[in-house]
């Protein structure tokens, strides 16, 4: 079945670029998302890209993905203590027939101010 | 509007008692979810009804039963849990659950069950 792989951990300082990477195997994915998950809360949708493109970007957040190497990121410029949280990638997997997300393990995402 | 809200926020019950868990939305969503979530892990798909018909079972036991009176609203019936049922409970809502094309799952922020 399909595997999404994050790392567990990212600390950085306020101020500065967080860079949240996800690897799939689903070489099939149509969709990928980014959700964000605060402490005791549900999962807030950041952004999603269309396995077409290589980048998307809104606002402070870009994605970038590397269909060939099933590699998938999400920088978050300027980061704040406010983007302290867990940060989900997801697959929606094929275009067709069962379509339901695949989530990564989480990256924990702390900000030192 | 991308809300889906979820009652109650908190739920503790014993292994014997028989409760409800509630999720509503009123985005025009035809296809409806059930994840459970285990502290430090990612959701796991319970459940999920496109036009209010049960289209994907992940296996869940019997304790838990899903119902779906109308496209605005999903319930989740709880009967005999155990302990290790104890977990973040999130809903989601999502345009079709079948067509081509994106189809954005959105969130309830989840109820929190506690069974003893």
């Amino acid at each position: 079945g399909e595997d999404v792989e994050q790392s567990l951990f990212l600390s950085v300082r306020e101020g500065d670029s967080s860079v949240i990477n996800c690897t799939y195997t689903d070489s099939s994915s149509t969709y990928l998302y980014w959700y964000k998950q605060e402490p005791g809360a549900g999962l807030q949708l950041l952004t999603y890209i269309f396995s077409n493109m290589d980048m998307k970007q809104d606002q402070r957040l870009t994605v970038l993905l590397n269909k060939k190497d099933k590699h998938l990121s999400l920088r978050i410029a300027d980061t704040q203590t406010g983007d302290s949280a867990i940060y989900f990638c997801a697959d929606l997997g094929r275009d067709t027939g069962r379509r339901a997300l695949t989530f990564g393990s989480g990256t924990r995402l702390q900000v030192q101010p | 509007d991308t809300e889906v809200t979820q009652t109650p926020k908190h739920l503790v019950m014993g292994m014997t008692n028989k409760k409800s868990l509630k999720c509503e939305q009123h985005m025009g969503h035809r296809a409806m979810y059930w994840y459970k979530q285990k502290a430090k892990k990612p959701p796991e798909l319970m459940f999920v009804y496109s036009y209010e018909k049960l289209s994907i079972n992940e296996s869940v036991p019997s304790r838990f039963s899903p119902e779906c009176p109308n496209s605005s609203l999903l319930n989740l019936h709880l009967h005999a849990l155990q302990p290790e049922d104890s977990a973040l409970y999130l809903c989601a809502s999502s345009q079709d659950g079948r067509a081509r094309g994106t189809d954005t799952q959105y969130f309830g922020p989840g109820t929190r069950l506690t069974v003893l």
